[in-house]
């Protein structure tokens, strides 16, 4: 139990569609990252916010966009779907960017595109 | 950019048997992290050991350890005593000192019989 939530656990979504997946965080840590894991494969990095400021970005397009609130939860919300973005969405927080080395990962929230 | 690479996409050990996981990885850092993460079916990815690069002593916990190789690149992890709990999806990760988004291999799935 590592004290990271995420709602919902499972989503169906159609295509072009818009979703908002939530994360809440530990308490105290201002730092959270979201991953996409395709089915069979390691999870690639989205995006990552510190204190509030998305703080760098992997190979996704603009539509994935997010949000962290001072409450230490978070939002990665994502427009137009399309078939490829099933997947199971991580987010995992830690300290801060540089001086603590541990992660600390959600269970994930599963989302299909149909 | 760094690359992550799990040559073994699935290997299966019986039970109080010794395993070794596979991973190597390119970077031009000098100094970084690199990790296994554990993934059950529950999907929780769950920290099992870390190796900090400027570190020569390889590390270890309870019946897990680890071969850093930096010349090489070489990162492998060894189960010893294994257990059925130790049936998982096992991921090789990579972070640099700048931010801690965390670079992926793509897995190695561990089957562990009785």
């Amino acid at each position: 139990e590592t004290g990271v939530t995420q709602s919902p656990t499972h989503l169906i979504k159609t295509r072009g569609q818009q979703v908002t997946l939530r994360c809440s965080s530990q308490s105290g840590h201002n730092t959270v990252s979201w991953y996409q894991q395709a089915l069979g494969q390691g999870p690639q990095f989205i995006f990552q916010y510190y204190r509030e400021e998305e703080n760098g970005r992997g190979n996704f397009p603009p539509r994935f966009s997010g949000l962290q609130f001072p409450n230490y939860s978070s939002e990665l919300n994502v427009n137009a779907l399309e078939l490829d973005d099933s997947a199971l969405y991580l987010c995992a927080s830690s300290w801060d960017l540089t001086t603590s080395y541990e992660q600390y990962f959600g269970p994930g929230t599963r989302l299909t595109v149909t | 950019a760094q690359t992550v690479t799990q040559s073994q996409p699935e290997m299966s050990v019986q039970e109080a048997e010794t395993v070794t996981l596979s991973c190597t990885y390119d970077t031009s850092e000098s100094n970084y992290y690199l990790f296994w993460y554990k993934q059950p079916p529950s999907r929780q990815m769950i920290l099992v050991i870390r190796q900090e690069a400027y570190k020569q002593q390889n590390a270890t916990e309870n019946r897990f350890s680890v071969n850093f190789q930096k010349a090489a690149k070489s990162f492998s992890l060894k189960i010893s005593d294994s257990q059925l709990g130790d049936t998982a999806m096992y991921f090789c990760a990579f972070r640099g000192t700048s931010g801690s988004r965390l670079t992926f291999g793509e897995g190695t799935q561990l089957t562990v019989n009785p």
